[in-house]
């Protein structure tokens, strides 16, 4: 079946570094790429996403870029704040019987940014 | 505008106890969904419905478990009775229109302890 699969965390950071979190996905068709972040103590949030190949998408200055050929969508940042410490969830939609194009989410990546 | 409302934000309960969580979706929305966090098993997605009707709730531990949506601004995800090994973070989101590409909206969750 469709699947995700992200990097371990945690990634622990000094302020202003670049950030890469792997996202990789297994899925029939053409899904819709998601990328989720989830301050502490709150619910999750769409930080970015993309709906067909080679579509980049970007937010915060936060961007990942939708590859089909590596099935990959590789989460970026070229400088992390403190702020920015977080747990990062790849996320791919998937059509399915039901009507609804089914969030299918990775295990999350923890990122620990210091300053 | 107000976000997907859950309550309560924090519960403890004793084994046995029947427990029972809150939704209020944001206004609009037609789906409805809940999902579970745990260490052990990331986010998974319990039930979710559309337009009020349950339409997929294979996500659903056990017998346990039950939920309803009697109108269109309320659910609930009642356990009964509770074990230790319920004890998660307990997340309702929304959603509208079936050809959307997967943004949810999440409430702040709840937090269940069961002892």
């Amino acid at each position: 079946g469709d699947s995700v699969t992200q990097m371990e965390g945690p990634v622990t950071l000094s302020e202003e570094a670049f950030l890469t979190i792997n996202c990789t996905y297994t899925a029939t068709g053409y899904p819709s790429l998601f990328w989720y972040v989830q301050y502490p103590g709150e619910g999750l949030q769409l930080l970015l996403k993309a709906t067909k190949a080679d579509d980049k998408g970007s937010n915060k200055g936060f961007e990942a870029t939708y590859r089909k050929e590596t099935t990959s969508f590789h989460l970026e940042k070229g400088s992390v704040q403190v702020s920015d410490s977080a747990v990062y969830f790849c996320a791919l939609s998937t059509f399915f019987s039901g009507g609804y194009n089914k969030l299918i989410f990775g295990a999350g990546t923890r990122l620990a940014v210091h300053p | 505008d107000a976000g997907v409302i859950q309550s309560p934000r924090h519960e403890v309960t004793e084994m046995g106890q029947e427990v029972t969580l809150r939704c209020k979706p944001i206004s609009g929305h037609d789906y409805l969904f809940w999902y579970r966090q745990t260490m052990m098993r990331g986010l998974e997605l319990l039930i979710y419905f559309n337009n009020n009707v349950p339409i997929d709730d294979s996500g659903m531990p056990e017998d346990r478990f039950s939920a309803k949506m009697p109108n269109a601004s309320f659910s609930t995800l009642k356990i009964q009775p509770s074990e230790p090994r319920d004890s998660a973070v307990y997340f309702c989101a929304s959603s509208f229109n079936r050809v959307n590409t997967g943004e949810l909206f999440f409430g702040e969750g709840s937090r269940l302890t069961v002892l």
